[in-house]
């Protein structure tokens, strides 16, 4: 099992263009949540999914979508990157309504310009 | 979920038990606790977690008070790769999914 796959590892944006930051993840997992964590700051939930074709909004989800069209995969999209994007991405997943720890990705470092 | 308080720092000397403290008074019946650590810059790593007995694992022990107000996190040798921010979650059974991290303990090992 490779666990929670995060691709990129970096990358660097220029203000206005946009991309998708990958999570894929081999174990089955339901459950699939992306987190951003600002330098020297906690972690903060942007979107979440319970499963394939559901989604929901975490704490601070303006600026990002998210599809969850098969269970392995869950793609973060941002529209129009900002400045304020400037963050590290974290993707997690957990085997659903269980007693499990989240699994998380080692991120994306993402920095826009 | 329900709310916890952590202190913002601890220190502890290498080779001695870390006790990391989580207050959780509001925590109900179906809310399990949770503890994460992140290490620098890396993802946050699962460590343990329970309802209401104590629990061991390889890595940690959990002490959960009886009337599940509060609980400790120890690490028994406490070594400087265990020098990470630590975070206590109250977290229900039947939770959506929505995960919400606090501020946590940054724990600093020192030799």
């Amino acid at each position: 099992n490779a666990g929670v796959t995060q691709t990129p590892k970096f990358q660097v944006l220029k203000t206005g263009q946009s991309m998708t930051l990958q999570c894929a993840q081999d174990m089955n997992h339901e459950y699939m949540s992306w987190y951003r964590q600002d330098p020297g700051m906690g972690l903060r939930l942007i979107h979440y999914s319970v499963g394939a074709g559901i989604t929901d909004q975490g704490e601070v989800p303006n600026g990002y979508n998210v599809s969850r069209s098969t269970t392995e995969d869950f793609p973060l999209r941002l529209l129009s990157a900002a400045p304020s994007q400037t963050s590290v991405y974290f993707c997690a997943s957990r085997p659903g309504p269980t007693n499990y720890g989240y699994t998380f990705g080692s991120g994306t470092r993402l920095t826009v310009v | 979920d329900a709310k916890t308080t952590q202190p913002p720092s601890m220190d502890c000397a290498e080779g001695r038990a870390a006790n990391l403290p989580c207050n959780h008074s509001t925590i109900s019946g179906n809310e399990y606790v949770y503890w994460y650590r992140q290490i620098h810059s890396q993802g946050p790593q699962y460590i343990i977690h329970g309802l209401k007995n104590n629990e061991t694992n390889e890595m940690a022990s959990l002490i959960i008070t009886e009337d599940r107000k509060s609980s400790t996190l120890i690490l028994p040798h406490a070594t400087l790769r265990d020098t990470a921010v630590y975070y206590c979650i109250a977290f229900g059974s039947g939770n959506t999914g929505k995960l919400i991290f606090g501020q946590g303990t940054t724990l600093q090992v020192k030799p």
